[in-house]
């Protein structure tokens, strides 16, 4: 069975200082990974996905994640937080037989 | 904006009632998915068109169902609904030249938020 855990349901930095969010997947087979961001009373965005090419995934705004198969995690990170990266954030993993499981969120919130 | 549109954007009903969202893809999609987003339940796969044939199904209720049309729009439609049923409901679409595939981007509506009283 495919599951995806956020380990954290909020996490808070300061602006400038760095972002962790962190995901671990379980699956059966090669997943697709992906972070989608969620600002208040919007849709979700993609920020970036995994698709078996390189391990180190580069996204919009200066977000990236990189896929480790030994620790089965895709944890989400950015040099240096914004205020505007206040949002919720979501990892999701498909695999085979077509459904998308997103993880349950982590809300981010930038102090300044 | 994401290309996909959702109809209506608000809908306030009472239990026990029939209701229809409407999502139009982003030119060229072929899939169609549908989710369904609460507080406790958080973000939940509901079920994925393909080119007008259902492609997956996850936690949908047999209260609800959904099609897609030729023109790829679709439709979810809510029967009986509770007081639980309350929720956003998204509709996201992807582009479908490689069959639906896990590696495809799906592109996310603004949603149509469902108060059931």
């Amino acid at each position: 069975a495919q599951s995806v855990t956020q380990l954290d349901s909020h996490v808070s930095v300061s602006e400038g200082t760095p972002v962790l969010l962190r995901c671990n997947y379980s699956s059966s087979y090669s997943p697709s990974l992906f972070w989608y961001v969620q600002h208040p009373n919007k849709g979700l965005q993609l920020l970036l996905k995994y698709t078996s090419a390189a391990t180190l995934v580069k996204g919009i705004n200066g977000f990236e994640a990189e896929f480790k198969k030994s620790e089965t995690s895709f944890h989400l990170t950015k040099p240096s937080a914004h205020m505007s990266d206040a949002a919720e954030y979501f990892c999701v993993v498909r695999t085979g037989g077509f459904k998308t499981i997103f993880g349950a969120g982590t809300r981010l919130f930038v102090k300044a | 904006d994401s290309g996909v549109t959702q109809t209506p954007k608000h809908l306030i009903t009472a239990t026990g009632q029939r209701v229809t969202l409407r999502c139009s893809p982003r030119s060229g999609d072929l899939s169609v998915y549908w989710y369904q987003q609460s507080l406790d339940q958080g973000l939940q796969f509901l079920i994925q068109y393909y080119n007008g044939e259902e492609r997956a199904k996850g936690n949908i209720l047999e209260r609800f169902s959904a099609q897609q049309f030729p023109d790829l729009h679709s439709e979810l439609n809510l029967s009986s609904l509770e007081l639980g049923d309350s929720a956003l409901y998204f509709c996201a679409s992807s582009g479908g030249t490689s069959g639906g595939a896990n590696t495809d981007t799906q592109y996310f509506g603004p949603g149509t938020r469902l108060t059931v009283l």
